[in-house]
């Protein structure tokens, strides 16, 4: 599976934009660019995902580099509601996903 | 449908005892997968059903454990002789190969201790 890279950890203000940024330059033609997040003592829930066009859904906009070498999850306005670890996973013809370690975002009030 | 629910939420066992988790999908999610968790790491999979077929097992998956999905509906897994580096958070998760990007929905996890 192509690997991604992601910072271990974010700070934000409580309602500024967030940029969470991932390196995945091993990505291969087929790889969608999946977000998922993960509350504290919850299971990951899904965020979006896209495969090479800017994406936007209720939750977040997924930005994809033109070579899609890298990708960044932004939410508008941050709530302290966000505070999660956000994975960035690269889905190929595999069904599972591969998790790696995320970036734990925390936001400051 | 209140999502993907798994029992027991917490499990504290003895090294050496078996132990059974259940997961429950959503209705009509035909592909189900089990993922561990240990602490300040993300989900590792396990193995992935497709209705009752069992079609991929992780290395991580060793013949201590089993899992099992009669009918094509809940799904348990059983982990013989627990070790303590068993111990983790067992996630369930589901899709529907109605949706071509493959979203999944995650259970809340039973975290197992084992001593």
């Amino acid at each position: 599976d192509a690997k991604t890279t992601q910072p271990n950890s974010m700070e934000s203000n409580e309602e500024e934009p967030v940029h969470l940024p991932c390196n995945h330059s091993t990505i291969s033609g087929t790889d969608y660019i999946h977000w998922y997040r993960q509350l504290p003592s919850q299971g990951p829930e899904y965020v979006i995902h896209g495969l090479t066009s800017n994406v936007n859904n209720r939750m977040a906009s997924l930005a994809i580099a033109e070579d899609r070498k890298s990708s960044t999850l932004i939410l508008h306005r941050a709530t302290l509601r966000d505070a999660a670890v956000y994975y960035c996973i690269l889905t190929g013809s595999a069904r599972q996903l591969t998790f790696g370690s995320g970036t734990q975002l925390t936001v400051l009030p | 449908d209140t999502g993907v629910s798994q029992n027991p939420r917490h499990k504290i066992t003895k090294r050496g005892q078996n132990v059974t988790f259940r997961c429950d999908p959503i209705s009509e999610h035909n592909r189900l997968y089990w993922y561990r968790q240990t602490l300040g790491q993300g989900p590792e999979f396990l193995t992935y059903f497709q209705n009752e077929a069992q079609l991929e097992k992780s290395r991580l998956l060793s013949d201590r454990f089993s899992a099992e999905r009669p009918k094509g509906s809940f799904s348990t897994l059983e982990i013989q002789r627990t070790e303590q580096g068993d111990s983790a958070m067992y996630l369930c998760a589901s899709s529907t190969h109605r949706l071509s990007y493959n979203e999944q929905f995650f259970g809340p996890g039973t975290r197992l201790t084992v001593l």
